[in-house]
């Protein structure tokens, strides 16, 4: 079946380095994965989107990679702030009218002034 | 723009009552529709979800059951409520657009607490 794993539950740094954020999955030929942001009891917000073809995407602070032979995206946030804390899900998404996705359990990152 | 809506935002119901939940969306027209419930701490579980009005398929086995009445409308219900229903649920949206990408955009969600 496919899964998805999102490298820990729970991520703490120092405010202004780098987080990163790790998703792997297995079992799945995704046409795009997406990485969301959600804050506690609020839905999640999406954040950036890369499909099968890419490897790489920027937004302003945010970069995602996508690897599909390793099966794994990495999700960085750069001169990273408090305010960046928050849960992150990334979700692969198949290439079909439903549009059927699967997300992981999503990483809890918390920032440090 | 498009905005999405979901009600009631929070609810306590004991085991064994109905449920209804209500989502609809606007500034668009034949979205595919979802329905997502979120254990606490963990990812989102697909419920059910809708190409089409009446058009529904569930992913999940259990007592809940969804419609789609109208094209931007999204209802999920319970005649019997248990206690592992209890959740956060997230009625999601998205417009299909072929290979150029898609997003699902989601509603703030309902907490529902079985008691």
């Amino acid at each position: 079946s496919q899964k998805i794993e999102q490298n820990s539950e729970a991520l703490n740094i120092q405010e202004g380095k780098t987080a990163t954020l790790t998703c792997n999955y297995t079992n799945y030929s995704p046409a795009y994965l997406q990485w969301y942001r959600q804050d506690p009891g609020r839905g999640p917000v999406f954040l950036l989107l890369i499909r099968e073809n890419e490897k790489e995407k920027r937004k302003e602070r945010l970069k995602v990679t996508f690897d599909t032979t390793l099966k794994q995206s990495l999700f960085h946030i750069t001169a990273s702030q408090p305010a960046d804390s928050a849960t992150y899900l990334c979700a692969l998404f198949s290439n079909t009218n439903a549009g059927k996705s699967t997300f992981g359990d999503g990483t809890t990152l918390t920032v440090k002034p | 723009s498009q905005t999405i809506h979901q009600w009631p935002a929070t609810l306590v119901q004991p085991v064994g009552s109905p449920l209804s939940l209500e989502c609809t969306v606007e500034g668009t027209s034949n979205p595919n529709l979802y329905w997502y419930r979120q254990a606490a701490g963990r990812g989102l579980q697909l419920l059910f979800y809708s190409v089409g009005i009446g058009q529904i398929s569930s992913e999940v086995p259990q007592n809940l059951s969804a419609s789609r009445p109208q094209d931007r409308q999204f209802i999920l219900s319970s005649k019997k409520l248990l206690l592992s229903d209890s959740g956060f649920y997230l009625c999601a949206w998205r417009q299909w657009k072929g290979r150029s990408g898609n997003t699902i955009y989601f509603g703030e969600g309902s907490w529902l607490t079985v008691v």
